[in-house]
């Protein structure tokens, strides 16, 4: 079956733009997280979301970011006034609930800030 | 959320059993031992998780310490695809806080 789809795969913006980065989790999947990769480095968690409940935004690193979920579909990542810290791999990933079930990686976004 | 430990990198000849080890000398009675690893170039790919007994899957194999204080990952027979970063998480809640990893190296 399809997996978790991210849109776009790349993403060249200049310094100061807004951009959004799309995220379609497999259908079914009630929890969705947002992680974000830098260069050479691991995984950061973002945000996620299970169900109707409240996300979880402690990993949002400031509040040029949010995001957004209609239901149990698709999500949204805003990144406002984009600075160049911001360049990373931008990852998603959805899972049945939020306990112990395994989460399935999209192959990310990258967004590269001039 | 607790922390582990896992060497920065590990070598292994190809169609030999790697074990991949872990510590977690802090981790909670609720904390799932999670392995997850990353391809070049893709997102992370679920391997297996436990709790308290050893874990078999099509993948790997996970071995888990009596006093879970320590954990190892076994892939029984590398292959060349199977050159990633091996990550081991604790988990009690949704998200997965990710620590460096190990790079394995498979040999031909």
């Amino acid at each position: 079956g399809a997996g978790v789809s991210q849109s776009p795969s790349n993403k060249v913006t200049e310094k100061g733009k807004d951009v959004e980065l799309r995220c379609d989790p497999i259908s079914g999947h009630t929890a969705l997280y947002w992680y974000r990769q830098r260069l050479g480095q691991g995984l950061e968690f973002l945000i996620y979301f299970q169900g109707n409940s409240a996300p979880d935004k402690s990993g949002l690193p400031s509040d040029r970011f949010s995001a957004e979920r209609t239901g149990e579909s698709v999500s949204t990542l805003t990144i406002q006034r984009t600075q160049q810290e911001d360049s990373a791999v931008y990852l998603c990933a959805s899972s049945l609930s939020s306990g112990n079930q395994p989460q399935h990686f999209g192959d990310g976004t990258r967004l590269s800030i001039l | 959320d607790a922390k582990t430990t896992q060497p920065n990198s590990m070598e292994s000849n190809e169609e030999e059993p790697v074990h991949l080890p872990c510590n977690h000398s802090t981790i909670s009675g609720t904390d799932y031992i999670h392995w997850y690893r990353q391809l070049p170039s893709q997102g992370p790919e679920y391997v297996i998780h436990g709790l308290t007994s050893n874990v078999n899957n099509r993948m790997a194999s996970l071995a888990i310490a009596e006093d879970r204080k320590s954990s190892t990952l076994i892939l029984h027979r590398a292959t060349l695809r199977d050159a990633a970063v091996y990550y081991c998480i604790l988990r009690n809640t949704g998200k997965l806080i990710f620590g460096q990893g190990t790079t394995l190296q498979v040999k031909p």
